[in-house]
């Protein structure tokens, strides 16, 4: 899972299952929630968002969950392939504001 | 070009050199940030530039640190008198609107001060 330190969490599953990534986030106030996709030597590309009027999205193979009681966020991936190998990272923006809080990441690596 | 561009993509530096690090935001992004990434840790939130407004800079870690934005859309990044522990990714991104969160990142300038 997500976790704010040294170390990037880390994450296996094998191709095909189901992947699930979590993320706890800091500020109660915030009201809007993205996740972010970062391979190797590029920039993180956006994946899905979500508000905090919302429990759940769905997009392309992936759902974010959010629970605002527990600030917790997951996002998961339906039938993980290769190319799902990236770090994911979380983020928050409170109160629309200009600053993106980011997570450390964690990193999914898709065994074939 | 279609995306955010970044250069150089790589730099290495001696301690206290001065280095600047450009960013093309994507034509018609009005909003501009800039965040660094140190090895297997998150983004750092830098420096924000939206419209005409005065910049938000309180992610700056220093006064050697600076940033500007000129006619709204290319971005300089400036550390003076750089520091090992100012080895980073150094990431720029655009987006078209504020607080929509989809920025549209480059692929980062890697700084290696030795």
């Amino acid at each position: 899972g997500e976790s704010v330190g040294l170390h990037l969490p880390t994450l296996s599953v094998q191709e095909g299952d189901n992947s699930i990534i979590n993320c706890a986030y800091s500020n109660s106030a915030s009201d809007y929630f993205i996740w972010y996709k970062q391979e190797s030597g590029k920039g993180p590309q956006f994946i899905i968002d979500i508000r905090s009027n919302m429990d759940k999205r769905q997009g392309q193979r992936v759902t974010v969950l959010l629970n605002k009681t527990v600030k917790h966020l997951s996002l998961q991936i339906a039938a993980t392939q290769p190319g799902d190998s990236a770090v994911y990272f979380c983020a928050e923006n409170p109160n629309n504001n200009n600053d993106m809080r980011f997570g450390a990441g964690t990193r999914l690596t898709v065994k074939p | 070009g279609a995306g955010v561009s970044q250069s150089p993509s790589n730099k290495v530096t001696e301690k206290g050199k001065d280095v600047e690090l450009r960013c093309d935001p994507i034509s018609g992004h009005t909003a501009l940030y800039w965040y660094r990434q140190s090895l297997g840790q998150g983004l750092e939130f830098l420096i924000y530039f939206q419209g005409n407004s005065a910049p938000d800079k309180s992610g700056l870690p220093s006064d050697r640190f600076s940033a500007e934005r000129t006619g709204g859309s290319v971005s300089t990044l400036t550390i003076q008198r750089t520091q090992q522990e100012d080895s980073a990714v150094y990431l720029c991104a655009s987006t078209p609107m504020v607080g929509t969160g989809e920025l549209f990142f480059g692929e980062g300038s890697r700084l290696t001060v030795l």
